[in-house]
């Protein structure tokens, strides 16, 4: 399967603790994205890596939030001192560098913030 | 901005029966849209997209959405649902000019016997 995969499927950290999640993307896709699913919401767009340059980031990626993608391939997202709030679905996506090209999924990291 | 509104977040429909689900949006620029489907313990897939042209677009399951501009519409059918129909639907906008995906809440079809 050469899908979008993401690590940990599921993470259950203390209110106070960082965490970081880990993304691959589809080999040969310059696009990646992140996005967050609260419980009965559709996902909302957190931040868009083009190769290795972050090219935008979302109001709702407060400075605890971090993500990078170093060589232009695997992506990771770390979130310190995590809140109650921080809880949710975390999905990762990844789309070729062509126009509108459809952006493919992964199966996403459940954040359960005690 | 854009922004997407689904009509209905549950819809429950008897198996081989007629399903709609529907989907207004909102953007001051012009649009491409597109419907994901979430099946249970599964990923977001692509369900049909518009971008241009016929603004009638089909899926390879049976699923038909239309964009109607006037209305900001793009209402999702099915003349014969199916048990494995049963999942979350969401009508999703992207601005022509941008990459990120704007979604709606999603709607949870439920198929019975």
């Amino acid at each position: 399967d050469t899908g979008v995969s993401q690590n940990p499927r599921h993470k259950i950290t203390k209110r106070g603790q960082n965490v970081t999640f880990r993304c691959d993307p589809i080999s040969e896709h310059n696009r990646l994205y992140w996005y967050r699913q609260t419980l009965g919401q559709g996902p909302e767009f957190l931040t868009y890596f083009q190769n290795e340059a972050q090219l935008e980031k979302s109001r709702l990626l407060s400075d605890r939030f971090s993500a990078e993608r170093p060589k232009g391939s695997f992506s990771t997202l770390e979130i310190q001192r995590t809140e109650q709030g921080d809880s949710a679905m975390y999905l990762c996506a990844s789309s070729p560098d062509r126009g509108l090209e459809t952006q493919y999924f992964g199966p996403g990291t459940r954040l359960l913030v005690l | 901005a854009q922004s997407v509104t689904q009509l209905d977040s549950q819809v429950p429909v008897f198996e081989e029966a007629p399903v709609e689900l529907r989907c207004n949006y909102s953007s001051s620029v012009s649009v491409y849209l597109f419907w994901y489907v979430q099946y249970p313990n599964q990923g977001l897939q692509l369900l049909l997209k518009y971008l241009s042209g016929s603004t009638l677009v089909e899926s390879i399951n049976g699923f038909e959405a239309e964009f109607n501009k006037s209305q900001t519409s793009f209402h999702l059918r099915k003349p014969s649902v199916h048990i494995s129909d049963t999942a979350e639907y969401f009508c999703v906008v992207r601005a022509g000019n941008d990459y990120k995906l704007s979604f709606g809440a999603g709607t949870t079809v439920t198929v019975r016997a």
